[in-house]
């Protein structure tokens, strides 16, 4: 079986400050994995995915994340906070590929100035 | 620009009565998912169609909830008699899986209040 484990319910940062939002997976296959991110009132958007290609994947608005095969980590970070980045945040394993996605708790993100 | 579109967006009902919420995927999408999100449970799988046959509706209350696919363009979700604990936002998503496409596109939900 596959699962996330997200380390943190919540995390809070200055804007301008870096950001780190941790995940853990577990798999018995080679995992795809991917963020998602919500904000309030709204659908998930896809912020970046990991499949079997590099091991740092860059997503959009300028986020990233590191597969560490030997952590079984995925963690979420971007350099400086930007007030519009305060939102909830969902790291997915997908394993075997093409089977459904499994979220993580959730990781809410709050950005004060 | 495509995107998956759900109706209704919201939806109030009194108890027991039938609820239907629908879904059009992006078109070409093969993977069709309902998940429900609950302050409660997070983000939970419902079901899941591939080429619209049902691939996984073990998260989902047989009794009372269905989901079908009646054609390509349209997957439904159907909850008869609702119940207050069915309250919760319904997401539908959809995604060309298979190789190294992997990702699923998300609706903007239908949320559901049963009183």
């Amino acid at each position: 079986a596959q699962s996330v484990t997200q380390l943190d319910s919540h995390v809070s940062v200055s804007e301008g400050t870096p950001v780190l939002l941790r995940c853990n997976y577990s798999s018995s296959y080679s995992p795809s994995l991917f963020w998602y991110v919500q904000h309030p009132n709204k659908g998930l958007q896809l912020l970046l995915k990991y499949t079997s290609a590099a091991t740092l994947v860059k997503g959009i608005n300028g986020f990233e994340a590191e597969f560490k095969k030997s952590e079984t980590s995925f963690h979420l970070t971007k350099p400086s906070a930007h007030m519009s980045d305060a939102a909830e945040y969902f790291c997915v394993v997908n394993a075997p590929a093409g089977t459904a996605l499994i979220f993580g708790k959730g990781t809410t993100l709050s950005v004060s100035s | 620009d495509a995107r998956v579109t759900q109706t209704p967006r919201h939806k109030v009902t009194e108890m027991g009565q039938e609820v239907t919420m629908r879904c059009q995927p992006i078109l070409g999408h093969n993977t069709v998912f309902w998940y429900r999100q609950t302050m409660m449970q997070g983000l939970e799988l419902l079901a899941y169609f591939r080429n619209r046959a049902p691939l996984d509706d073990s998260g989902m209350p047989k009794d009372r909830f269905s989901a079908e696919m009646p054609d390509a363009t349209l997957a439904t979700l159907k909850i008869q008699p609702s119940e207050p604990r069915d309250s919760a936002v319904y997401f539908c998503a959809s995604g060309l899986l298979g190789g190294m496409n992997t990702e699923a596109f998300f609706g903007q939900g239908t949320r559901l209040t049963v009183v």
